[in-house]
């Protein structure tokens, strides 16, 4: 199956910084969805970029399809974005598979 | 991201007990999935129903039973667990399941067996 890698593992920033998050995925895709878990658990859908840039707010995603890739750009950070953010990926009629997250914390 | 509803946040039980996990959604989706959590991992699929049918079943044990009354809900029934299967379950649905539907997640249910 599509193998999903995210990038980096751990992040730490001031708020008011900007940082950017990697996901690199072994194979084209057809669907692939950026989420962020809150420290409640929750799992929010960011966006849903299988190729493409979108922008939400202070959040955009672009998904470089052709090189398998997918960036998701976090502006002016809040201490509200902390937590994991997942990049999950789907390829052919394979089942959504999710890479091991980014845990982003944001300190006042 | 609220729109798929479950019931209870929090569920203790005993390793004797049975109980019930409970997922609904008004979307009008027509595939639901159920993932299991364990901390500091990325959800893993237990269950894909699409049209109220069963279509993928990832090799989950049958202590853990899922069920489709209809298209809106989707419960989860639990029996004899071991406290190993203690995690956040994840309830999920999509307008189908073709490759063009995006996951919309509920809150979860964070269970503990004792």
């Amino acid at each position: 199956g599509i193998q999903v890698e995210q990038s980096p593992p751990d992040l730490i920033l001031q708020e008011g910084a900007n940082s950017t998050l990697r996901c690199n995925f072994s194979d084209s895709v057809n669907n692939l969805q950026w989420f962020h878990q809150n420290p409640w658990g929750q799992l929010i859908n960011l966006f849903y970029i299988p190729s493409g840039t979108k922008q939400n707010g202070r959040l955009s995603a672009t998904t470089v399809a052709t090189e398998r890739y997918s960036l998701l750009y976090i502006s002016s950070s809040q201490t509200t974005d902390s937590g994991v953010y997942f990049c999950a990926a789907r390829s052919g009629y394979s089942t959504l598979t999710f890479g091991k997250g980014t845990m982003l914390l944001v300190s006042p | 991201d609220t729109e798929v509803t479950q019931t209870p946040k929090h569920l203790v039980m005993g390793m004797t007990n049975k109980k019930s996990l409970k997922c609904e959604q008004h979307m009008g989706h027509r595939a639901m999935y159920w993932y299991k959590q364990k901390a500091k991992k990325p959800p893993e699929l237990m269950f894909v129903y699409s049209y109220e049918k069963l279509s993928i079943n990832e090799s989950v044990p049958s202590r853990f039973s899922p069920e489709c009354p209809n298209s809106s809900l989707l419960n989860l029934h639990l029996h004899a667990l071991q406290p190993e299967d203690s995690a956040l379950y994840l309830c999920a649905s999509s307008p189908g399941v073709g490759y063009n539907s995006p996951l919309h997640f509920g809150n979860g249910t964070r269970l503990t067996v004792t």
